[in-house]
C-alpha cells in the first residue's frame, strides 16, 4: 500500500528566504506527482506535475524535483514571500490502472514579513 | 471560465438527513471525483467515475452514494448511513487516459452534522 509522507508538518520562516518542502513514498511504481497548493478552507491549486520519467519541473520560483528510486521529491522555493502561507501537498499516482492520487498530510508554510 | 465549481460553500445538516453536494465542470473532462478531507489526514478518495453512467468505489464509500447522468456534473449524496461526515469535501476532474492525468480541483464544500 501506498503511503506519503511529508516533512516538516509545518515550518516558519522569514521573508526571503529560500526553502526546501520534502515528501516521501513509499512504492516507487509512480505515474506522476502533484505538488499541491492549499489555502485555508479553500480547494487544492496545482502547482507543479512531475512525469515518472522527469527529474523535475520548474514554475516561476517553484521548483519541483523526483527522485523515484529513493522514493522522494523535494519543493523548493526561492525568494519566499508572504503571499506563500499556505499548506503544500503532495499527491503520487500508481503507474497502473486507475488514475488514483494518494496524499501526504502537508506541510503548512508561514512566510513572515 | 473554466474551472470546477461546488455549492454550496457550506452545508448544515442535521442528524438523520440526507444531503447532496454539487459539482460541476465546464473543463470537458471525462473523469471527475470526491474526496474527503480531515484535520490532520490526507485527502481520502471517496468515489470516482471516468466515464458517464459509470463510477467506482473509492476506500471509504461507505455511506455515499453518487450519480454521472452528465459528463459535466458529478454529485455526492451523503447519507444518514454515514456515521462522521463533518468534513471538508473537494471535488476534482481530470483528463480521462490523459498522458498527465493532473486533476484540478473545486473550492470544497464544508458540511457540518448539528
Amino acid at each position: 500500500k501506498q503511503e506519503v509522507t511529508q516533512i516538516p508538518a509545518a515550518l516558519s520562516v522569514p521573508e526571503g528566504e529560500n526553502l526546501v518542502l520534502n515528501c516521501s513514498f513509499t512504492d516507487s511504481a509512480i505515474y506522476n506527482l502533484q505538488w499541491f497548493r492549499q489555502d485555508p478552507g479553500k480547494g487544492l491549486t496545482s502547482l507543479l506535475l512531475i512525469q515518472s520519467s522527469q527529474r523535475e519541473q520548474t514554475s516561476g520560483r517553484l521548483n519541483a524535483s523526483l527522485d523515484k528510486s529513493s522514493g522522494r521529491s523535494t519543493l523548493y522555493i526561492a525568494a519566499s514571500q508572504p503571499g506563500d502561507s499556505a499548506t503544500y501537498l503532495c499527491a503520487v499516482r500508481h503507474n497502473t490502472g486507475f488514475q488514483k492520487l494518494v496524499f501526504g498530510t502537508g506541510t503548512r508554510l508561514l512566510v513572515s514579513p | 471560465d473554466g474551472g470546477i465549481t461546488q455549492s454550496p460553500k457550506y452545508l448544515f445538516r442535521k442528524e438523520g438527513q440526507n444531503v447532496t453536494l454539487s459539482c460541476e465542470q465546464n473543463l470537458n473532462h471525462d473523469a471527475m471525483y470526491w474526496y474527503r478531507q480531515d484535520p490532520g489526514q490526507g485527502l481520502r478518495l471517496i468515489y470516482y467515475s471516468q466515464i458517464v453512467n459509470d463510477f467506482q468505489k473509492g476506500d471509504i464509500a461507505e455511506g455515499y452514494s453518487v450519480s454521472r447522468e452528465k459528463k459535466e456534473s458529478f454529485p455526492l449524496t451523503v447519507t444518514s448511513a454515514q456515521k462522521n461526515p463533518t468534513a471538508f469535501y473537494l471535488c476534482a476532474s481530470s483528463m480521462a487516459g490523459g498522458l498527465s492525468g493532473e486533476q484540478f480541483f473545486g473550492p470544497g464544500t464544508r458540511l457540518t452534522v448539528l
